[in-house]
């Protein structure tokens, strides 16, 4: 079944040590999102990839970045974990360019720092 | 102003009853809508999306209102699976979604 796949479900890691999250997908979609999710809050948005374009949210801090190598993979970078950066973190993904075309979200990434 | 609001919740109902869901949203030029369930601790899936003219799900029904931008959902018959979050979901031709807070939904036996 097509799907979006994220890497790996649970990340533990120390109080500035570098952390990668990766997130695949077989639904051949050209726009990738990576959201933040915090306790009883509505997915926030991180930036997102249109085809090879990135795009920023004005809030999302430095700390953040993201790397989309190929339509298939797109990786999320913490490059110094802080204690509120403790979250869920969702990858999704859509099709450009019409009505109804939702976005397919994968089980996300539950990363704890210590 | 939010883009996106939603009723406050959280709902807890009987298992059996009718509960309404409201959505504003603030962007006229908004083309695409959807409504989103999200279980504790799980990802956000699609429950149905809103079209123009309305559309019924067996016990979920959807409604759209682009003069007032308004988008309602509605359940009928209300089962203890259906205790999660629903997210109201706003977006243009498939690129840029906004999500709404959420309204926490909880079905009582």
């Amino acid at each position: 079944d097509a799907m979006v796949i994220q890497n790996p479900r649970y990340q533990v890691t120390q109080f500035g040590k570098p952390v990668t999250l990766s997130c695949s997908q077989t639904l051949n979609h050209n726009v990738m999102y990576w959201y933040q999710q915090k306790s009883s809050q509505a997915p926030k948005l991180l930036f997102h990839y249109y085809d090879k374009d990135f795009n920023n949210e004005a809030d999302t801090p430095d700390n953040f970045q993201s790397r989309r190598p190929n339509t298939s993979f797109c990786f999320l970078d913490i490059r110094s974990p802080g204690l509120g950066d403790a979250a869920m973190y969702l990858c999704a993904t859509s099709i450009s360019g019409g009505h109804y075309n939702e976005q397919f979200f994968g089980p996300g990434t539950r990363l704890t720092v210590l | 102003r939010k883009e996106v609001e939603q009723d406050p919740g959280p709902f807890n109902v009987p298992e059996g009853a009718t509960v309404a869901f409201n959505c504003t949203y603030s962007n006229s030029a908004s083309q695409s809508f959807f409504w989103y369930r999200q279980d504790c601790r799980k990802e956000p899936k699609l429950l149905m999306s809103v079209y123009s003219s309305g559309n019924e799900d067996g016990r979920f029904t959807a409604q759209l209102n682009r003069a007032s931008q308004y988008i309602s959902l509605l359940i009928r018959d209300s089962k203890l699976s259906d205790s999660a979050t629903y997210l109201c979901v706003v977006s243009d031709y498939g690129q840029n979604f906004v999500f709404g807070p959420g309204t926490r939904l909880s079905v009582l036996p």
